[in-house]
């Protein structure tokens, strides 16, 4: 099993542009989700997805959108990337909402 | 406030000594907690999960959790070099399982 698997590994996009963190898991979970980590604030969640058709604002959504395409893929989209949108970004799984969730290995966005 | 503080560190410990890592959180109805450790340039990687009072054991880590004090704690026994990281505290919230709040991380330095 992969587990949760991210593309792209590393991205860079110039202010305006607009790109898809695509996230995918094998482990058959219900709910998946989407954060951001930057220095010294930890992980913040942007969007979550609890089930199949779900979709729900986390912490910190602005700027991004989401889609749950199956019950295995989830994506992140920036419409029109800004410098502040420069972090790591990390999606994750868990069986369903309240359990323990597994990480994939990241994106690294760099916005110029 | 945030929901959930951790000392930034660094805390420096010898080898074979034991590691003491606090976490405090503010909803006093918080149901759930995890502690994840995360190496440098790498994803959060669950350590363990702790739902009721009292103390869980898993090898050389024990979680400890006080919701009167609203305070959970990590020990790592005979630590190695190897458990050099950050290691991250999450609760969720009362009545919204969906939302993990993450503490910015206390960073682990266990000498040789």
């Amino acid at each position: 099993n992969a587990g949760v698997t991210q593309t792209p590994k590393f991205q860079v996009l110039k202010t305006g542009q607009s790109m898809t963190l695509q996230c995918a898991q094998d482990m058959n979970h219900n709910s998946m989700y989407w954060y951001r980590q930057d220095p010294g604030m930890g992980l913040r969640l942007i969007y979550y997805s609890a089930s199949e058709g779900t979709t729900d604002k986390g912490e910190v959504p602005n700027g991004y959108n989401v889609s749950r395409l199956n019950k295995r893929e989830f994506s992140l989209r920036l419409e029109s990337a800004a410098p502040s949108q420069t972090s790591v970004y990390f999606c994750a799984s868990s069986k369903d909402r309240g359990y323990e969730q597994y990480f994939g290995p990241g994106t690294r966005l760099t916005v110029t | 406030q945030k929901e959930v503080e951790q000392n930034s560190g660094p805390l420096s410990v010898p080898e074979g000594a034991i590691a003491s890592l606090n976490c405090t959180y503010s909803d006093r109805g918080s149901q759930s907690f995890f502690w994840y450790r995360q190496y440098s340039g790498k994803s959060p990687e669950l350590i363990m999960f702790i739902y009721s009072n009292g103390d869980k054991e898993d090898g050389r880590f024990t979680a400890q959790l006080n919701k009167a004090s609203q305070y959970v704690s990590l020990l790592i026994r005979d630590s190695q070099p190897s458990d050099s990281a950050t290691y991250l505290c999450a609760v969720t919230t009362d009545g919204d399982f969906n939302k993990f709040y993450f503490g910015s991380g206390t960073k682990l330095n266990v000498k040789p």
